[in-house]
């Protein structure tokens, strides 16, 4: 079965630098995606692609990949960053979806 | 704009079957590219894909959920439906539906508010 780990939490003090990360042997052949949610709300995404961001999405909000772990950057981060992140790829073949874990940030 | 919406009973017993209707606007299921996802999340716990359903009626479910999963789409109403069968206490999640348009590549967006399905006797 396909994984994609992510570090279970992530602490940063405000207009700081959090970098979440997410490892996976899919990832050289797959595009991660990420998505934000909040407490209550339904996710919301923030990078698709690799490094594409949607419009609305704040700029701070960046992403990038390197082999088998792709990142997402939050640069300057503001206290309403607090929340859930979760990222998202493939299988191999492109067939299955998969999340990963998820990582809690919490801003000191 | 696209919206959808999630709806279904909230409280489910034991070995029953359990149908979700994620009604959508904004696109169509007959447009190319055009996808529509479940997803899950247990109270505290991760998102967890379930299935998807391609506007070309190509269907796929995630492999450790495929024997209890059945996903249909009714184009005319805009509407998708999710079974699942034989549930059980650990299917206790928040049931999302969302949209996908990245075809081949999928990615959620937007979601749906969810909806809180509890398994109990």
């Amino acid at each position: 079965s396909y994984e994609l780990t992510q570090p279970p939490s992530v602490s940063v003090s405000p207009g700081q630098t959090a970098r979440i990360t997410c490892s996976g042997d899919t990832l050289p052949k797959q595009y991660a995606y990420w998505y934000q949610q909040k407490p209550g709300q339904a996710p919301v995404v923030l990078i698709y692609k690799d490094t594409e961001r949607p419009s609305g999405i704040p700029e701070r909000f960046s992403g990038s990949t390197s082999g088998t772990t792709g990142t997402l950057t939050i640069s300057g981060v503001q206290a309403e960053d607090e929340a859930d992140y979760y990222c998202q790829s493939a299988d191999s073949s492109g067939t299955y979806v998969i999340f990963g874990g998820g990582t809690k940030l919490t801003v000191l | 704009q696209i919206t959808l919406k999630e709806s279904g009973p909230t409280l489910v017993k034991p070995t029953q079957t359990l149908t979700l209707t994620c009604t959508f606007s904004g696109f169509s299921l007959s447009t190319s590219g055009v996808n529509v996802g479940w997803i899950r999340q247990p109270p505290g716990k991760a998102l967890e894909w379930l299935a998807l359903i391609y506007w070309n009626d190509d269907k796929r479910y995630s492999p450790s959920l495929r024997n209890r999963l059945t996903i249909t789409k009714d184009t005319s109403k805009n509407l998708v439906v999710l079974t699942m069968t034989d549930t059980d206490p650990v299917d206790t999640a928040t049931y999302y539906c969302a949209h996908s348009s990245g075809d081949p590549w999928i990615w959620f967006d937007p979601w749906g508010q969810g909806t809180l399905v509890t398994v109990s006797s």
